[in-house]
C-alpha cells in the first residue's frame, strides 16, 4: 500500500524556518516526480514545489521561490522542504503529493504556523 | 501565476447531473493535456478523480467524466450521489514548467 507521511511542521515566528519530511513507502520512491502543495486555513489547495526522480531538476511557485528549497533522499525515501524567512502567508497545511497524474497519492499532511 | 478560476458553488438534486468549469489560458488549461479534478471531502487530503483532461483513475466511479474545451476544461458529475457533496480543484501543468490549481468549487447535493 502506497504511504506518504509527512512530519515537521509546528509553529514558528515570522522570519523562522523549518524543514517538512515526506516519508514514503510501498512503492520505489526513486521512480517518482514527487511535489508539495499546501492549503491555508479554509482556502484552496495551492501548488507549491516539484522535483524529478533523481533530484536534479526543481521548480517552485513564484511565492515560495528563493524561500523554500525541495530535495529528495531516494536512499531513505523521504521528500523535504525547507523553509526559511517564513511569513503569516505561509501558514497552511503542507502536502507531499507523488505525480501530478495517473498514479498519484497525496499523504495526509502537516500543519505549519507563522505567527508572532 | 493566478489560480484558474472556478465557480465558487455548484448544486444538484440526487441523480441529476452539474458540470464545473476550470477557466485558464493557453499557457495553460489551453496549451496542455494535463488538466486533473481533485475532490476534498473535510478535514480530508484530496483524491485524484480526472487526470490528462478525461482519464479516471481506476476505482473512481464512471460518473465522473472530464472533457475541455480551449483553455475551458470542465468536470461532469452523473447520476448525482449525496457523498459527492465535498469540494473540488482542478490543476493545470503550465508553461513555466509549474503547475496551477483552480479556485475551488463547493458543490451541495440539495
Amino acid at each position: 500500500e502506497v504511504q506518504l507521511v509527512e512530519s515537521g511542521g509546528g509553529s514558528v515566528q515570522p522570519g523562522g524556518s523549518l524543514r517538512l519530511s515526506c516519508a514514503a513507502s510501498g512503492f520505489t520512491f526513486s521512480r517518482y516526480w514527487m511535489h508539495w502543495v499546501r492549503q491555508p486555513p479554509g482556502k484552496g489547495l495551492v501548488w507549491v514545489s516539484r522535483i524529478n526522480t533523481d533530484g536534479s531538476s526543481t521548480s517552485y511557485a513564484d511565492s515560495v521561490k528563493g524561500r523554500f528549497t525541495i530535495s529528495r533522499d531516494n536512499a531513505k525515501n523521504t521528500l523535504y522542504l525547507q523553509m526559511n524567512s517564513l511569513r503569516a502567508e505561509d501558514t497552511a497545511v503542507y502536502y507531499c503529493a507523488r505525480e501530478f497524474g495517473n498514479g498519484q497519492s497525496w499523504g495526509q499532511g502537516t500543519m505549519v504556523t507563522v505567527s508572532s | 501565476q493566478s489560480a484558474l478560476t472556478q465557480p465558487a458553488s455548484v448544486s444538484g438534486s440526487p441523480g441529476q447531473s452539474i458540470t464545473i468549469s476550470c477557466t485558464g489560458t493557453s499557457s495553460d488549461v489551453g496549451g496542455y493535456n494535463y488538466v486533473s479534478w481533485y475532490q476534498q471531502h473535510p478535514g480530508k487530503a484530496p483524491k485524484l478523480m480526472i487526470y490528462d483532461v478525461s482519464n479516471r483513475p481506476s476505482g473512481v466511479s464512471d460518473r465522473f467524466s472530464g472533457s475541455k474545451s480551449g483553455n475551458t476544461a470542465s468536470l461532469t458529475i452523473s447520476g448525482l450521489q449525496a457523498e459527492d457533496e465535498a469540494d473540488y480543484y482542478c490543476s493545470s501543468y503550465t508553461s513555466s514548467s509549474t503547475y496551477v490549481f483552480g479556485s475551488g468549487t463547493k458543490v451541495t447535493v440539495l
